[in-house]
């Protein structure tokens, strides 16, 4: 079975700081690519981060890294320097070779930034 | 990025009444796209893809006669709810795909959204 799993319903952190949004996958596919994807309230779904899972480097783009484990597959986003417009939902993604471009969602992570 | 709009943003209806959503891939031409529904507090989940000049592909449990799709250009699908109820009441969001992605790293983009409230 296909599943994302993402076991952080709500996190706080401090601004500045950085964070790490959990992210565990399920799939007996061989190829596979994981996104995450930022949903502010507004509710658009913002693409931040690509990893393919045959990529031997982890993914960055700009604040944003992914943190991946193939054998634990896990696919964790690290925020580095949060800023107050990072509170939003996050949810990581994936999509198996075997769906042919679906894309399967975790549940979500809701983060929030302090002051 | 490239760009996928949605209009409405918002509407409300009254129940047995049909509610067209409109889905535009603005500055790109997108063959497929899609169609998915979010409940509050919940992530998306696919309704139907929907594919230019061909019938749309719907998931498990979606039914095909509530929900029409029409995919008759290259820039714009139509997702219709014909017949709405207030369980209908949702967040609606389509996709495309994004310009020079493919296979895995297939890079989806997201229109804003549509909120709809059946009365």
């Amino acid at each position: 079975a296909q599943k994302i799993t993402q076991t952080q319903p709500g996190m706080f952190v401090q601004e500045k700081e950085a964070v790490t949004l959990d992210c565990t996958y399920d799939t007996s596919d061989q190829s596979y690519g994981l996104f995450w994807y930022k949903q502010p309230s507004s509710g658009e779904m913002i693409f931040l981060i690509y990893q393919g899972s045959y990529d031997e480097q982890n993914a960055t783009e700009g604040r944003y890294s992914l943190n991946f484990q193939k054998a634990r597959k896990s696919a964790n986003l690290v925020i580095s320097a949060s800023q107050l417009g990072d509170s939003a939902m996050y949810f990581c993604a994936m999509s198996p070779y075997s769906s042919a471009s679906k894309i399967i969602f975790g549940s979500g992570t809701r983060l929030s930034i302090r002051p | 990025g490239a760009v996928v709009s949605q209009h409405p943003s918002r509407v409300i209806c009254k129940s047995g009444t049909s509610v067209k959503i409109e889905c535009r891939s603005l500055d790109f031409q997108a063959t497929t796209m899609f169609w998915y529904r979010q409940f509050p507090k919940q992530s998306l989940m696919l309704m139907a893809t929907s594919n230019e000049g061909s019938k749309a592909t719907y998931e498990q449990g979606v039914e095909k006669d509530k929900f029409l799709i029409n995919h008759a250009s290259l820039t714009l699908s139509t997702l219709t709810v014909t017949s709405a109820h207030p369980e209908d009441s949702s967040f609606y969001i389509c996709s495309a795909r994004a310009p020079g992605t493919s296979g895995l790293s297939e890079t989806q983009y997201f229109g804003p959204g549509t909120r709809l409230l059946v009365l």
